[in-house]
């Protein structure tokens, strides 16, 4: 089945600590897209992808930094420099060119720094 | 960029009755319209969507309609269940380019048995 995979699904972080999470795609989709969400909150965009080896910051980009190696990755480190980092995040993906042009979601990753 | 608003952010209706959430959207030339459904701890799914070249869509107990000349579309849902308590997000884009998703900030739906 196509889908978007998120890992690890909770993840704990130490005070002045990296840490990547992963997200995978089959769907062939060009679109790839980091959100941030903070309790009762809506979705904040982090950065996202529209091409291999492209990127662009979203609107919460500070402290994270992202990588497009290949069409169906597109991993975000939380860099030590995200004072506060505790959120719920999301990986979504789209397909670019489509008439109608669905965000297929990740299940998430629950990122605690301890 | 686009700029979607979406309100209220938080709802509350007694089983049975029915919900209406709505969304604003700046950019004219956006084209297609999703809604998506969020429950607690997973990622958003899509429930509904909508172009442009049409004004409703319905689905079961769920309608989309949208007025083009206002930038302004609704989410329906009739005769609600407890299970429709999640939260509610619209998008808007211009599909068929190149353009990002952009979402409104989500509507927090609790259905009162």
């Amino acid at each position: 089945d196509g889908g978007i995979t998120q890992s690890p699904k909770y993840l704990f972080r130490k005070e002045g600590q990296n840490v990547t999470l992963s997200c995978e795609q089959n769907l062939n989709h060009d679109a790839m897209y980091w959100y941030r969400q903070d309790p009762g909150q809506g979705l904040r965009l982090i950065y996202y992808s529209q091409i291999v080896n492209d990127f662009q910051k979203g609107d919460i980009a500070e402290g994270y930094s992202v990588s497009r190696e290949k069409k169906e990755s597109f991993p975000l480190t939380v860099t030590s420099a995200q004072k506060n980092p505790t959120a719920f995040y999301l990986c979504a993906s789209t397909d670019q060119g489509r008439l109608n042009t669905e965000a297929f979601f990740g299940q998430g990753t629950r990122l605690t720094v301890v | 960029g686009e700029n979607v608003e979406q309100h209220p952010s938080t709802l509350s209706v007694q089983e049975g009755d029915s919900a209406v959430i709505k969304c604003t959207y700046s950019d004219s030339a956006s084209n297609y319209f999703p809604w998506y459904k969020q429950e607690l701890g997973k990622g958003p799914q899509l429930i509904i969507d909508i172009r442009s070249n049409v004004g409703e869509k319905k689905d079961q107990r769920i309608a989309v309609t949208l007025n083009k000349t206002a930038k302004h579309f609704s989410l329906h849902i009739t005769e609600t269940q407890p299970e429709d308590s999640a939260v509610y997000f619209c998008a808007a884009l211009y599909s068929g380019g190149y353009q990002k998703v952009t979402f409104g900030t989500g509507t927090k739906l609790q259905v009162i048995p």
